[in-house]
């Protein structure tokens, strides 16, 4: 069964430092999310692809957060500098189409990330 | 704007007793409705959805929905727990013909033996 892969799953870094996330969505799907869960919260959207183009990122403080999907394939999220606030668990979902009948997103398992 | 009120943070429950968990929503546009179960240290597995047609939806694990429009709620339900079904379980809604989710704060549940 086709899987949305991430890494890496766990990270450590310390304030002020760089960090970045990969993701690689279901083959074929055309729209990718990266959530971002805090602690004892449900997720929220920090960015949206079509394809290679953002279409939401309304949410990702563009200040220190970048997100780029340059061949309409796989993702890397980045985050420089790193705040103590940014420690969450960072989820990539895909899904087949941006509008349609299923609307159903499929999930990677996240990046737990720590910062110290 | 849309929003989402899962009402209890925690459900503890003993094995084979049935459970509820509430979800409320919010919004000015009609919505899909989901839940999603969340195991620790892994992303969201999805649970059940509601699309159109039949307000009653069951999905995997023996777990079922009931979309309740006046009362803008979405109540999963199961009539027997298993402690294999601790995990923290989330509703999320999404506007028709936009693809974007919006999550509650999820409701922990507990079975305990």
């Amino acid at each position: 069964e086709a899987e949305v892969a991430q890494s890496p799953r766990y990270k450590i870094t310390e304030k002020s430092q760089a960090v970045a996330f990969w993701c690689d969505p279901i083959s074929g799907h055309a729209t990718l999310y990266w959530y971002r869960q805090i602690l004892g919260q449900g997720p929220e959207l920090l960015v949206q692809f079509q394809d290679e183009s953002v279409v939401d990122d309304s949410q990702l403080p563009k200040d220190r957060f970048s997100a780029e999907r340059l061949k309409g394939v796989d993702s890397t999220l980045k985050i420089q500098p790193a705040e103590l606030g940014d420690s969450a668990m960072y989820l990539c979902a895909s899904s087949l189409e941006s509008t349609g009948a299923t609307y159903e997103q499929y999930f990677g398992p996240g990046t737990r990330l720590t910062v110290t | 704007a849309q929003s989402v009120t899962q009402l209890d943070s925690q459900v503890p429950v003993f094995e084979e007793a049935p459970v509820e968990l509430r979800c409320n929503y919010s919004s000015s546009v009609s919505v899909y409705l989901f839940w999603y179960v969340q195991y620790p240290n892994q992303g969201l597995q999805l649970l059940l959805k509601y699309l159109s047609g039949s307000t009653l939806v069951k999905g995997i694990n023996g777990f079922e929905a009931e979309f309740n429009k006046s009362q803008t709620s979405f109540h999963l339900r199961k009539p027997s727990v298993h402690i294999s079904d601790t995990a923290e379980y989330f509703c999320a809604v999404s506007p028709r013909n936009f693809n974007k989710f919006y999550f509650g704060s999820g409701t922990k549940l507990n079975v305990k033996p």
